[in-house]
């Protein structure tokens, strides 16, 4: 159980387009899903809090007019990446945590993470 | 603020020789302690973790002790394999921060087991 999927595994882009990122909760309702970003070689950089139904928190840095983060229902949050750009080029990694008083309560599930690349 | 710190790799091990990754960490209140493993492409995925202090986490031969007294979650392997491989991520949860559930991470010790 407590499956996380990230759709799609990779991406290329154009400068200048969107990129949307999917991140869905397979068998479990997640109230909370986090968005991370990983340079090569590099730890996991949060990047904002999403939770159901209302906006998603940013962390200090993240551009929130660039990260358009929507949780529109308890098994699915998205990222969009506007107007990319090769700087952006990174792996986005979602994460998700289970409702209270189910066994996925308290921690976090990992999605296997999209491969960004802008030319 | 929380933090974490684990020895920095890479590491390089023969097989069957014996791991250890240090980490330890500063909290403000009673955290959770978890490591993750990333296989390369992968995201991350729980190895183990504790919750309270002396509490030992465990998984495909992998341990780690809940030390309290020495702020420590140090992971330990009696003998590597080729295919544990990967990069080793500790991590803590503090209920008392900022952000239920945020994880804060360690900057990842990379692993490389040869046969």
């Amino acid at each position: 159980g407590a499956v996380v999927s990230q759709h799609p595994s990779w991406v290329i882009c154009k400068s200048g387009t969107s990129v949307k990122i999917e991140c869905r909760s397979l068998d479990f309702q997640a109230t909370t899903m986090f968005w991370y970003r990983q340079f090569p070689k590099q730890s996991l950089m949060l990047m904002a809090t999403s939770n159901e139904g209302s906006k998603a928190t940013y962390e200090q840095g993240v551009e929130k007019d660039k990260f358009l983060i929507n949780h529109a229902s308890l098994t699915l949050s998205t990222l969009t990446v506007t107007s990319a750009h090769p700087e952006d080029s990174s792996f986005y990694i979602c994460s998700a945590v289970g409702l209270a008083g189910a066994d996925s309560y308290n921690e976090q599930f990992f999605g296997p993470g999209t491969r960004l690349t802008v030319l | 603020g929380d933090s974490v710190t684990q020895m920095e790799g890479p590491v390089t091990l023969s097989e069957e020789a014996f791991l250890t990754i240090n980490c330890t960490y500063t909290a403000t209140g009673y955290p959770s302690l978890f490591w993750y493993v990333q296989y390369p492409g992968e995201g991350l995925q729980l190895l183990l973790k504790a919750t309270k202090a002396d509490d030992k986490g465990s998984n495909k031969g992998f341990e780690a002790t809940y030390r309290k007294e020495t702020t420590s979650f140090h992971l330990e392997k009696g003998s590597v394999q080729v295919s544990d491989s990967a990069v080793y991520f500790c991590a803590l949860s503090d209920p008392s921060g900022a952000g239920s559930y945020q994880l804060t991470f360690g900057k990842g010790t990379k692993l490389s087991v040869i046969p």
